[in-house]
C-alpha cells in the first residue's frame, strides 16, 4: 500500500542551527502539507502546497519556515533558525484532489 | 469560523461498549470530514470519513453521524477493544487550492479489558 514516508524519525539540533525535515509524498498526489504537533495537543496546520507553490501558511508559518520540492518525489520543510518551542513531531501528508490526506510518521525534532 | 471542537478531552469505555466522541464546526465551507486514529510515537492514520450530503456512514465496528443542520458529527465506535485506545481526532477539510485539514482537539480513548 502506498504510503507517506519522512526522514529522518528522529532530530536533535542546537538552538539556532537550520534543520530540514524530508517527506516523500504518494506519488500520484497534488497536495502536500506540513502539519505539527506539540506532546499531548492538537495537530496544528503549517503550511499547504500544490502546483509548485504554497496554497495556504498558518501563523505559525513564519519567516523561519520554508517548504521546497526540489525534485518530483521529494517536500521538504526547513527551518531556518530553530527555537526551543520549534520542538514537535512534524507531520507530513499528501492528497490527490478531492479526496482524503495520507499521513506520515512523522519526524520528532527536539531543540537543544 | 476555522475551529472544529471535540469533546470530550478523555474517554473511558469497558470492552465491549459503545465509545462516542462528538465534534461540532462553524464554517459551512467544510467539504469532508475524516476521522483519523492516532498511536503513541504515530501518525494520524485516516480511519473513516464522511461527505456534508451523507447523514451516517458505517466502516466495520465504526461509524460516523452527520447532522449537517446542526453542524454537528460523531464517531461510534461498537463493541469497543482494547485495541482501539489511542487518540482520535475529528477533522474537517476543504477542497480547494488553499485546502487544509483542521483537526479538532483530539479525544484519548482507553478501553478497559
Amino acid at each position: 500500500e502506498p504510503e507517506v514516508t519522512q526522514t529522518p524519525s528522529h532530530q536533535v539540533t542546537q538552538m539556532g542551527q537550520e534543520v530540514i525535515l524530508r517527506c516523500v509524498p504518494i506519488s500520484n498526489h497534488l497536495y502536500f502539507y506540513w502539519y505539527r504537533q506539540i506532546l499531548g495537543q492538537k495537530v496544528e496546520f503549517l503550511v499547504s502546497f500544490y502546483n509548485n507553490e504554497i496554497s495556504e501558511k498558518s501563523e505559525i508559518f513564519d519567516d523561519q519556515f520554508s517548504v521546497e520540492r526540489p525534485d518530483g518525489s521529494n517536500f521538504t520543510l526547513k527551518i531556518r533558525s530553530t527555537k526551543l518551542e520549534d520542538s514537535a513531531m512534524y507531520f507530513c501528508a499528501s492528497s490527490e484532489a478531492y479526496q482524503e490526506a495520507f499521513f506520515g510518521q512523522g519526524t520528532r525534532l527536539t531543540v537543544v | 469560523q476555522q475551529q472544529v471542537k471535540q469533546s470530550p478531552q478523555s474517554l473511558i469505555v469497558q470492552k465491549g461498549g459503545i465509545s462516542i466522541i462528538n465534534c461540532a464546526y462553524e464554517n459551512t465551507a467544510f467539504d469532508y470530514f475524516p476521522w483519523y486514529q492516532q498511536f503513541p510515537g504515530k501518525g494520524p492514520a485516516l480511519l473513516i470519513a464522511i461527505r456534508p450530503d451523507v447523514s451516517e456512514k458505517k466502516e466495520g465496528r465504526f461509524t460516523i453521524s452527520f447532522n449537517k443542520s446542526a453542524k454537528q458529527f460523531s464517531l461510534h465506535i461498537m463493541d469497543s477493544q482494547p485495541g482501539d485506545s489511542a487518540t482520535y481526532f475529528c477533522a474537517a477539510f476543504t477542497y480547494s487550492s488553499a485546502s487544509k485539514i483542521i483537526f479538532g482537539s483530539g479525544t484519548r480513548l482507553s478501553i478497559r479489558p
